[in-house]
């Protein structure tokens, strides 16, 4: 079974600081791994996801992971922080079994932007 | 296009009452998940659709819950009854492919006084 650790449930940043958010999953196969965000009373919206292809993925508003095997571990990155970036953040991964492609999550992580 | 929607997007019932909730799925999208958030812990798996066909059902907690996605288009999740420790924000998600980015409906809020 796989499972997700992401550690912090709250960050703060001040604007225009380094965003850092952590991951660490298990998994006993190669696995997906996947950042979702979610903003106010809206759904989960895909950051960015690595595929077993390159280790270094680029997502969208800036954002960007790298998968590091030899610390299981997919931290989530971005250089300068903007108030628009405030809102919960999740750390997933899926691994294809008998046709199923479950997602299972990490806690969350709530970023707050500061000026 | 539209994206996944869910309805109701808030609901407050009873403890022994009885709800249904919704998930129209973005059109052609033959894989459907249920998720639920309990608060303060993490999004978990219920059960994944493929058309009109459970696929994985190993996340359903009991059998108060019954899910149904008849014709293969929009699902259902019945709970029956309810019970106090069944409140969270149950996600409904939908995928083209197995493989493929899972969108997210924004999630219906239930609450079980």
């Amino acid at each position: 079974a796989q499972s997700v650790t992401q550690l912090g449930s709250h960050v703060s940043v001040s604007e225009g600081a380094l965003v850092l958010l952590r991951c660490n999953y298990s998994s006993s196969v190669p696995p997906y791994l996947f950042w979702y965000v979610q903003y106010p009373n809206q759904g989960l919206q895909l950051l960015l996801k690595y595929t077993s292809a390159a280790t270094l993925v680029k997502g969208i508003n800036g954002f960007e992971a790298e998968f590091k095997k030899s610390e299981t571990s997919f931290h989530l990155t971005k250089p300068s922080a903007h108030m628009s970036d405030a809102a919960e953040y999740f750390c997933a991964v899926s691994v294809l079994t008998g046709g199923g492609n479950k997602l299972t999550f990490g806690t969350g992580t709530q970023l707050k932007v500061e000026l | 296009e539209a994206g996944v929607t869910q309805f109701p997007s808030h609901s407050v019932i009873e403890k022994g009452q009885t709800v249904t909730l919704r998930c129209d799925p973005i059109s052609g999208h033959d894989n459907l998940y249920w998720y639920r958030r309990v608060m303060g812990k993490e999004i978990k798996f219920l059960l994944h659709f493929v058309k009109e066909s459970k696929q994985d059902e190993s996340g359903m907690p009991n059998n108060r819950f019954l899910a149904e996605r008849t014709g293969g288009t929009y699902s259902t999740l019945k709970v029956q009854p309810a019970e106090l420790e069944d409140s969270g924000v149950y996600f409904c998600a939908s995928s083209q492919e197995l493989v493929g980015e899972q969108f997210f409906g924004p999630g219906t809020r239930l609450t079980v006084l």
